[in-house]
């Protein structure tokens, strides 16, 4: 079964500089795809950024990054420019490119990020 | 964050009552979902519907009833529920079951007393 981790619970950032939030999964897969999702406190869950396993580049949105190592099974998200809004659970998460129950989304316990003014 | 309304946003219950909780999607997306989210604990999937047929039902218990009357509400029917319930219920919907990206309502805060 596969499984996502997320080892920092919680990190912390000064408001215009960068952070990177780590996440690590197993899957014995070749192919899948891999998400970050934000959910602001009181605030309904957002997707940020999504890297599909088959592509080499790592995907950007703005001032979001991913890092994806595909052989070390690693997938971090760099915040450039952090502001007061990216305050927020970030979840890291893992599906199957696969049909059936196999594409259920498989969540990290994810981090809170703060921001400090 | 109109895509995806869930209500009632807060719920205090007895572990006697019973009450639903109503989730409305506005994308046009034909698959919706059930998540249970508890502290420090990675989001849980509950039930899946696709073209409003369910097609995942991750061993729930019975206190816990889904229904899908088209595709775009959802509802989840609680009945004599547990404290260890207590949880935030989210809500989802994607354009395909699974294999698309989803996108979430705001959730239920659910508390069982």
């Amino acid at each position: 079964a596969q499984t996502v981790t997320q080892s920092q619970p919680e990190m912390s950032v000064q408001e215009a500089e960068t952070v990177t939030l780590s996440c690590t999964y197993d899957t014995s897969e070749s192919d899948y795809y891999l998400f970050w999702y934000k959910q602001p406190p009181s605030r309904q869950m957002i997707l940020v950024i999504r890297q599909e396993a088959y592509k080499q580049q790592n995907a950007t949105e703005n001032r979001f990054s991913v890092n994806f190592q595909k052989a070390a099974k690693s997938f971090s998200l760099k915040i450039s420019d952090s502001q007061l809004g990216d305050a927020a659970m970030y979840f890291c998460a893992y599906r199957s490119a696969y049909g059936g129950s196999q594409g259920n989304l498989i969540f990290g316990k994810g981090t809170k990020l703060s921001v400090k003014p | 964050e109109t895509g995806v309304t869930q209500t009632p946003r807060h719920l205090v219950m007895g572990m006697t009552n019973k009450k639903s909780l109503k989730c409305e999607q506005h994308l046009g997306h034909n698959a919706m979902y059930w998540y249970k989210q508890s502290a420090k604990k990675p989001l849980e999937l509950m039930f899946v519907y696709s073209l409003e047929e369910r097609v995942e039902n991750n061993s729930v218990p019975s206190r816990f009833s889904p229904e899908c009357p088209n595709s775009s509400h959802l509802f989840l029917h609680l009945h004599t529920l547990q404290p260890e319930d207590s949880a935030l219920y989210l809500c989802a919907s994607s354009q395909g079951a699974l294999l698309d990206t989803q996108y979430f309502g705001p959730g239920t805060r659910l508390t069982v007393l």
